[in-house]
């Protein structure tokens, strides 16, 4: 089993939808990240959690909110997608010391906002 | 806004070249990870750097961590098509808590 899933893998929606995004995780770990991926620009971080009780911007988190319901999960929604919004969005964990701090990512989801 | 450069940002070869690629930056870095993306996938830690001048090798990759803490090399020897993907560098800043990302070099492999 995955370390690390994502729900769902695609997902097509339209203009001014709620759309939630979901990451869950088996490797124990306290950190969470959700990035967004575009063509040419590499990964760029929208929030990250350190832990259950801590939740922080990162650099484009303009149009999005998470929520960590848990150690194990922390989810990312979109209150009103808009077309600019269509990327690919990866979620990570990071581990402390023992794992030299290095992050783990989840396959994916493919959002379309038409 | 970006603080790694990486380049090149595609790489066309043939099967059994060599292959390199390199980030860099303005800032100092206490660590330097390097990562593939297959298709539809996530990115997978390949190598993992934290010290400067540190040379690692894994299977047929091997990457350093530049001396000057700015700067980190990925190179694959003898490409087979498997190699094909996304390879990204990533690298912590000094006193920062979070990663910062190149822009990817993509790998295509012409048998």
């Amino acid at each position: 089993d995955a370390d690390v899933t994502q729900t769902p893998r695609n997902r097509i929606t339209k203009t001014g939808k709620r759309i939630m995004l979901e990451c869950s995780q088996t490797k124990g770990h306290d950190r969470m990240y959700w990035y967004r991926q575009d063509p040419g620009l590499g990964l760029r971080l929208i929030y990250y959690s350190f832990d259950v009780k801590d939740i922080n911007k990162g650099e484009i988190s303009d149009g999005y909110s998470v929520s960590r319901q848990a150690q194990a999960k922390f989810s990312l929604s979109l209150e009103s997608a808009i077309p600019n919004q269509t990327a690919l969005y990866f979620c990570a964990t990071q581990g402390g010391v023992q794992t030299n701090n290095e992050q783990f990512f989840g396959p994916g989801t493919r959002l379309t906002v038409l | 806004g970006q603080q790694l450069n990486q380049s090149p940002q595609s790489m066309f070869i043939q099967e059994g070249e060599d292959v390199s690629m390199n980030c860099t930056s303005s800032s100092i870095f206490n660590t330097w990870l390097w990562y593939k993306q297959d298709p539809g996938e996530g990115p997978v830690l390949l190598i993992a750097l934290y010290k400067a001048g540190e040379l690692t090798s894994n299977g047929r990759l091997t990457a350093q961590f530049g001396i000057t803490r700015k700067d980190s090399f990925l190179n694959i020897s003898a490409s087979i098509p498997s190699d094909v993907g996304i390879y990204f560098c990533a690298g912590r800043i000094q006193g920062a808590q979070k990663l910062v990302f190149g822009q990817g070099t993509r790998l295509t492999i012409n048998p």
